[in-house]
């Protein structure tokens, strides 16, 4: 069965302050897909970023960066020199991506982070 | 510009109403799915569709119903509003898997206070 763990619910930081959002996750495919998505206050979800299993290399957008790695079935999400309009709810997510299934995505149950002036 | 719509953004209705969130899509996309969630708090798939005329039920049970009568169109329905149904409700939809570039894509939201 699919599964993604975030096991952080809130984290709490100073801005400027760097800070690393876990993301664990359970497949037994070999075609997958990982996603981040943001929540601010205001509710839609906003999509960061997708990443396919075949596919190990960080990536870096700006402050944002993603860490994947199979051998922990990990993709953590760092946020450098954190700002308060980086407050929000992200959600780590899983999809299958083999040619048939439907591409459901499974998400984890949210991160807070807080980042305060 | 959005390419799913929600609407009413906002919403308080008293108790014993009959309620219909809209939901809306522009990108013709086969599959939509509805998400209850309370502030700040994990994602929980109320019911799902993966084309005209097919409607499922997600992982938490829920007292709303929906239809798919035409493709860019998901309305839910509570025939009866309580006050344990005031939450957020997401709307999505997705491509197919293969090239779902941005997994879902989602609407901006309905708060709903039911008073």
């Amino acid at each position: 069965a699919q599964k993604v763990t975030q096991a952080q619910t809130e984290i709490s930081v100073v801005e400027k302050e760097d800070v690393t959002l876990d993301c664990v996750y359970e497949t037994r495919d070999t075609t997958y897909y990982l996603f981040w998505y943001k929540q601010p206050p205001s509710g839609e979800l906003v999509f960061l970023i997708r990443r396919n299993s075949f596919d190990e290399q960080n990536e870096i957008s700006g402050r944002y960066s993603w860490n994947f790695q199979k051998s922990t079935s990990s993709f953590n999400f760092t946020i450098t020199a954190s700002q308060v309009v980086d407050s929000a709810v992200y959600f780590c997510a899983l999809s299958e991506a083999r040619r048939g299934s439907q591409g459901n995505l499974i998400f984890g149950k949210g991160t807070k982070l807080s980042v305060k002036p | 510009e959005a390419d799913i719509y929600q609407t009413p953004r906002y919403l308080v209705i008293g108790t014993g109403k009959k309620i219909t969130l809209e939901c809306s899509q522009t990108m013709g996309h086969d599959k939509m799915y509805w998400y209850q969630q309370d502030p700040g708090m994990e994602l929980h798939l109320i019911h799902y569709s993966y084309g005209v005329n097919s409607t499922e039920k997600g992982d938490l049970s829920s007292e709303s119903t929906v239809s798919r009568i035409r493709t860019e169109h998901f309305p839910l329905t509570l025939e009866s509003a309580r006050p344990s149904h005031t939450s957020q409700y997401l709307c999505a939809s997705s491509g197919q898997a293969l090239t779902n570039l941005y997994g879902y894509t989602f609407g901006s939201g309905t708060r709903l206070t039911v008073v």
